[in-house]
């Protein structure tokens, strides 16, 4: 959908090296998503954040962290930490009521 | 916490056959059920949802049945199209502070042939 941003769409990540993506929408949805999608699986979710300044765990967050200082933002940074960081990250919005998840177009993270 | 298993996880149909994908979720106190359809490489986009309150959801070809009895939701699709191949994914979510939180089934893989 238009209104949610991902960016880079191809990524690179050398041994031992943090890198960021970032999600900006535009829809003033108050909730924020980062999801990771490895080949032939669902979505496994990372992060969430439903207000400003707060954001909670999903049920892989180890190696990743993420900020929420503006409504619109909700970058994602890839430590070190995470060993195994191949995969399609997926950035949502919405989720309130009435307000189901919509995507953005994704990031490819590659190691180098 | 919630645990959806999708089924089949391949399914390959005809061109105008029918096609049926299944979900069983685990938590009686899930009440929203999205259906997204992924094309290759794409993102996932919303096709069709359901609340709790709903057995039945249709739009156009697209059916969405859910038995909350069972635990389950079945989404239809009829007089399938080759444009409808896709990878389809289920979720199901619980309301109140963690509206929103999707928990996705598997993915299947519809594949029309013409």
């Amino acid at each position: 959908d238009g209104g949610i941003t991902q960016s880079p769409k191809y990524l690179f990540r050398k041994e031992g090296q943090n890198v960021t993506l970032s999600c900006e929408q535009n829809l003033n949805h108050d909730a924020m998503y980062w999801y990771r999608q490895d080949p032939g699986q669902g979505l496994r979710l990372i992060y969430y954040s439903q207000i400003v300044n707060d954001f909670q765990k999903g049920d892989i967050a180890e190696g990743y962290s993420v900020s929420r200082e503006k409504k619109e933002s909700f970058p994602l940074t890839v430590t070190s930490a995470q060993k195994n960081p191949t995969a399609f990250y997926l950035c949502a919005s919405g989720g309130g009521l009435n307000q189901p998840q919509h995507f953005g177009d994704g990031t490819r993270l590659s190691i180098l | 916490g919630e645990n959806v298993e999708q089924h089949p996880s391949t399914l390959s149909v005809q061109e105008g056959d029918s096609a049926v994908i299944k979900c069983t979720y685990s938590d009686s106190a899930s009440n929203y059920f999205p259906w997204y359809k992924q094309e290759l490489g794409k993102r996932p986009q919303l096709i069709i949802d359901i609340r709790s309150n709903v057995g039945e959801k249709k739009d156009q070809r697209i059916a969405v049945t859910l038995n909350k009895t069972a635990k389950h939701f079945s989404l239809h699709i009829t007089e399938t199209q080759p444009e409808d191949s896709a990878v389809y994914f289920c979720a199901a979510s619980i309301g109140g502070t963690s509206y929103g939180k999707l928990t996705f089934g598997q993915g299947t893989i519809l594949t029309v042939h013409p």
